[in-house]
């Protein structure tokens, strides 16, 4: 079964501080995973994406993530925070076999100037 | 940004009308799904299809319809909307090539209000 859980419904950091955004992931198989970013009223847009090379993944706008298989996590960070990162943040898996992604619940970052 | 529209942006129709919803996608990708987003749910996958006339049910599929005759055109359909189908519908599309090109891209959605 695969299952996605995004630990914390809501996050709020001061502008220039770090950011984390946690996710844990429950699959059966090898799962690819992701994490998307979805602007107030816009559609869904790709942060960034592991499947199965390098454990620490780089996306856009100073993004990164890392894959832990033995903590079953996928945490999302960032150094500084910055005010056009508030939106909604969804962590979401793929297993290799399947033609399914499974998403989170979703994670709203505010960033306080 | 890959080449997905959604048809209406935005419709509200009354209890028990049918209603569909169009994707099109310019890409040629294999894959197409179709979600809803409501709050506190995330994206909840509705149907998707893996070829022209292959499609399967995703996790709330009851009370919705899919067709897909051309590569390019995923259509949505409800059958007689209902108050609880008030939702924002996303489409997305993936090739599913593990070894180039795995991710979704999704459509700019379609806000829906059952009255």
């Amino acid at each position: 079964a695969q299952s996605v859980t995004q630990l914390d419904s809501h996050v709020s950091v001061s502008e220039g501080t770090p950011v984390l955004l946690r996710c844990n992931y429950s699959s059966s198989y090898s799962p690819s995973l992701f994490w998307y970013v979805q602007h107030p009223n816009k559609g869904l847009q790709l942060l960034l994406k592991y499947t199965s090379a390098a454990t620490l993944v780089k996306g856009i706008n100073g993004f990164e993530a890392e894959f832990k298989k033995s903590e079953t996590s996928f945490h999302l960070t960032k150094p500084s925070a910055h005010m056009s990162d508030a939106a909604e943040y969804f962590c979401v898996v793929s297993p290799i076999t399947g033609n399914q992604f499974y998403f989170g619940t979703g994670t709203s970052l505010t960033v306080i100037p | 940004d890959a080449g997905i529209t959604q048809s209406p942006r935005h419709k509200v129709t009354e209890t028990g009308t049918p209603v569909t919803l169009r994707c099109h996608q310019t890409e040629n990708h294999r894959y197409m799904y179709w979600y809803r987003q409501d709050p506190g749910h995330g994206l909840r996958l509705i149907h998707y299809s893996y070829g022209v006339k292959d499609t399967d049910k995703g996790e709330v599929s009851d009370g919705y319809s899919v067709s897909r005759s051309k590569t390019e055109d995923f259509l949505l359909t409800l059958e007689s909307a209902t108050s609880s189908q008030t939702s924002v519908y996303f489409c997305a599309i993936s090739p599913r090539d593990r070894g180039i090109d795995y991710e979704q891209y999704f459509g700019p959605g379609t806000r829906l209000t059952v009255t």
